[in-house]
């Protein structure tokens, strides 16, 4: 399995810019889950989605953000526009369920983006 | 609401050294409790997780006991070597269906030789 997929990994981009960051989580996995990791705040959860519905969307810093799930496949987290205070670093998490069990989140290599 | 709480880091250990690394969580019920570990440019990745009270989560010579008594996951391990170097999250994931899990601060590990 080639686990989760996270395009681009890294991302430069200037102040006022739209972004577009790009999941596919593993095959079979019900839920989806978008996380933003600085220094300053750690890991926070933004956004995560149940067999493609967003369920729990409070961690969304903003109406600049926003995030779409059209299919089983596939996710995406776009920020219009961005700025300085948006360099992070985004991951996705996938995980079977929703469900009782506790199921493991497997998370993407992460995207790396620096608004300048 | 659900926190977990970790203990401040970083932490800085020699090779073969034992470590300790404490989290407390505060939560309803009987939640399920994790660790993770970040390696250096990675994403997370499950190190051990445990499911009720008294349970022991195991893996890479790393250990944890969810002790309900005390609220508390804290993570051991014997002798650490090198590699173990990275950034180590716990984690709880509250009862009921949702598969949300709620992060400690993560505490950054530096094991030198």
């Amino acid at each position: 399995d080639a686990g989760v997929i996270q395009s681009p990994r890294h991302e430069v981009t200037e102040m006022g810019q739209e972004v577009t960051l790009r999941c596919k989580p593993i095959s079979g996995h019900n839920s989806l889950f978008w996380y933003r990791q600085t220094m300053m705040r750690g890991l926070e959860l933004l956004i995560y989605f149940n067999n493609n519905v967003p369920i729990d969307d409070s961690g969304m810093p903003e109406d600049r953000f926003s995030a779409k799930m059209p299919n089983a496949s596939f996710s995406t987290l776009k920020i219009q526009p961005s700025e300085p205070r948006d360099s992070a670093v985004y991951f996705c998490a996938s995980t079977q369920g929703p469900g009782q069990g506790p199921y493991e989140q497997y998370f993407g290599p992460g995207t790396r983006l620096t608004v300048t | 609401g659900d926190s977990v709480t970790q203990m401040e880091g970083p932490v800085t250990l020699s090779e073969e050294a034992f470590l300790t690394i404490n989290c407390t969580y505060t939560a309803t019920g009987y939640p399920s409790l994790f660790w993770y570990v970040q390696y250096p440019g990675e994403g997370l990745q499950l190190l051990l997780k445990a499911t009720k009270a008294d349970d022991k989560g195991s893996n890479k010579g790393f250990e944890a006991t969810y002790r309900k008594e005390t609220t508390s996951f804290h993570l051991e391990k014997g002798s650490v070597q090198v590699s173990d170097s990275a950034v180590y999250f716990c984690a709880l994931k509250p009862l009921g269906g949702a598969q949300k899990l709620v992060f400690g601060q993560g505490t950054r590990l530096t094991i030198n030789p």
